[in-house]
């Protein structure tokens, strides 16, 4: 079915160190993505977003790369932090970006 | 502003019991739905309204029933609950401009749910 994957469940890096979340989509069709956080026991955020007819998209410490090409999208965080610990959705939209399909998540933990 | 609150955090349901999960949002958005997530999986559709009177189903609805008919308020409600149904519920709601971007979605807390 349409849905987008997972490339790595966790993922542990040094404090101070760049982070890069992947995350994979198999619908063609999707033209928007978004990247959530979501801490223990709270509700997704919004990191950033990105439509498809842009290759990169920069934030405050976050960059969201997007390959139509190979259907792949990634989180780059700069200079990861403690309060960076937390699990990373990529999300997809098949239409209007109001049905979002979401992958299983990524787990950051930032080692002091 | 509140954002979006759900309502109740935590619930424990005997298998066949119906219960309510609530959904409040103060924003003024159209666009509301309903996810639920599993361990080791991503959020799931279960249904979702383009605004009031109008709901339609998403990835997973067997088991659930909604209606709008405030813009505010979409309910989730179980029927008759089943063990499978365990699980943490999330509705979110975002600005809809009818054929364009309607951007992020805002989450609420979620609503945790055992059914035993």
């Amino acid at each position: 079915g349409e849905s987008v994957g997972l490339h790595l469940p966790t993922l542990s890096v040094q404090e101070g160190d760049n982070s890069i979340i992947n995350c994979a989509y198999s619908n063609s069709a999707s033209d928007y993505f978004i990247w959530y956080k979501q801490e223990s026991g709270k509700g997704p955020q919004f990191i950033i977003d990105i439509r498809s007819n842009m290759d990169k998209r920069q934030g405050q410490r976050v960059t969201v790369l997007l390959n139509k090409t190979v259907k792949h999208l990634s989180l780059q965080i700069a200079a990861t932090q403690p309060g960076d610990s937390a699990v990373y959705f990529c999300a997809e939209s098949l239409g209007y970006g109001q049905n979002f399909v979401f992958g299983p998540g990524t787990r950051l933990s930032v080692l002091p | 502003n509140a954002g979006v609150t759900q309502t109740p955090k935590f619930q424990v349901l005997k298998t066949g019991q119906s219960m309510t999960l609530q959904c409040a949002q103060d924003m003024n958005h159209e666009y509301m739905s309903w996810y639920r997530q599993d361990p080791g999986m991503g959020l799931r559709l279960i249904h979702y309204s383009v605004g009031a009177g109008i709901t339609d189903q998403g990835e997973v609805p067997n088991g659930y029933n909604v209606s709008r008919s405030t813009t505010e308020d979409f309910p989730l409600r179980l029927l008759s609950a089943a063990p499978s149904q365990t699980s943490v519920y999330f509705c979110a709601s975002s600005y809809s401009k009818g054929t364009g971007y309607t951007g992020e979605l805002f989450f609420g807390e979620g609503s945790r749910l055992t059914v035993l």
